[in-house]
């Protein structure tokens, strides 16, 4: 089975810190994605990845970078955190071809609170 | 403009009972997924279906790409299904992404 996992279940940080998110994928699958999901909002991409230091912005890059050094591995990077980045976040993976023709499979998300 | 729709919004049903959750897109699609999201907000790959049928146990999604359409279909449902069920589509037109419908939130009781 694929096992996409993600550091943290629950996180809370203060505003203006820079916060990592890591997501770890064990299928070694070529494509990465990073959303957030907001209630009445739905998902919601940010950033995504087909290949190891590729990156591609999605429909909210705003405030986010990331950064894929290792094909298994995709961070997500809020550089100065805010409020309105409180989100939970849902990390993806799916194998190679055409980054979005393929099944992708999720991760267990993180939840951040940003005070 | 593209959009996925799905319907109903909410359902209630006694433990044991069928369900059919419908998903509408309004253009040809390359890749049609379903998935459930569980109470702790994990997205559980149920079907990658962009044609035809296919059926895991209880469950069974049915997509017909010429109406624009897909169905799942749970019998015999658990508390374990309550949960909120999202349909998720690339369009074969348009921008590259994988579209979400709004999702159909099942509450079983038992």
């Amino acid at each position: 089975d694929v096992k996409v996992t993600q550091s943290s279940r629950y996180l809370v940080k203060r505003t203006g810190e820079k916060v990592f998110l890591e997501c770890v994928q064990d299928m070694d699958h070529e494509n990465m994605f990073w959303y957030r999901q907001d209630p009445g909002l739905g998902l919601r991409l940010i950033y995504f990845s087909y290949d190891v230091k590729m990156k591609e912005k999605g429909d909210i890059p705003e405030g986010y970078s990331v950064s894929r050094e290792k094909k298994e591995r995709f961070s997500l990077i809020l550089e100065s955190a805010s409020t309105n980045q409180t989100s939970m976040y849902l990390c993806a993976s799916s194998p190679e071809g055409t980054a979005w023709r393929n099944e992708q499979f999720f991760g267990p998300g993180t939840r951040l609170t940003v005070l | 403009g593209i959009q996925v729709e799905q319907s109903p919004p909410d359902l209630i049903l006694q433990e044991g009972a069928n369900s059919t959750l419908r998903c509408n897109f309004s253009d040809s699609v390359n890749n049609l997924q379903w998935f459930h999201q569980n109470p702790w907000g994990q997205l559980i790959n149920l079907f990658y279906i962009p044609s035809g049928t296919k059926q895991n146990g209880r469950l069974s999604a049915t997509t017909v790409a010429t109406e624009r359409y897909s169905s799942l279909y749970i019998s015999s449902s658990q508390t374990t299904d309550s949960g909120v069920y999202f349909c998720a589509v690339e369009f074969q037109q348009g921008a590259q992404k994988l579209v979400f419908g709004q999702g159909t939130r099942l509450t079983i009781n038992p």
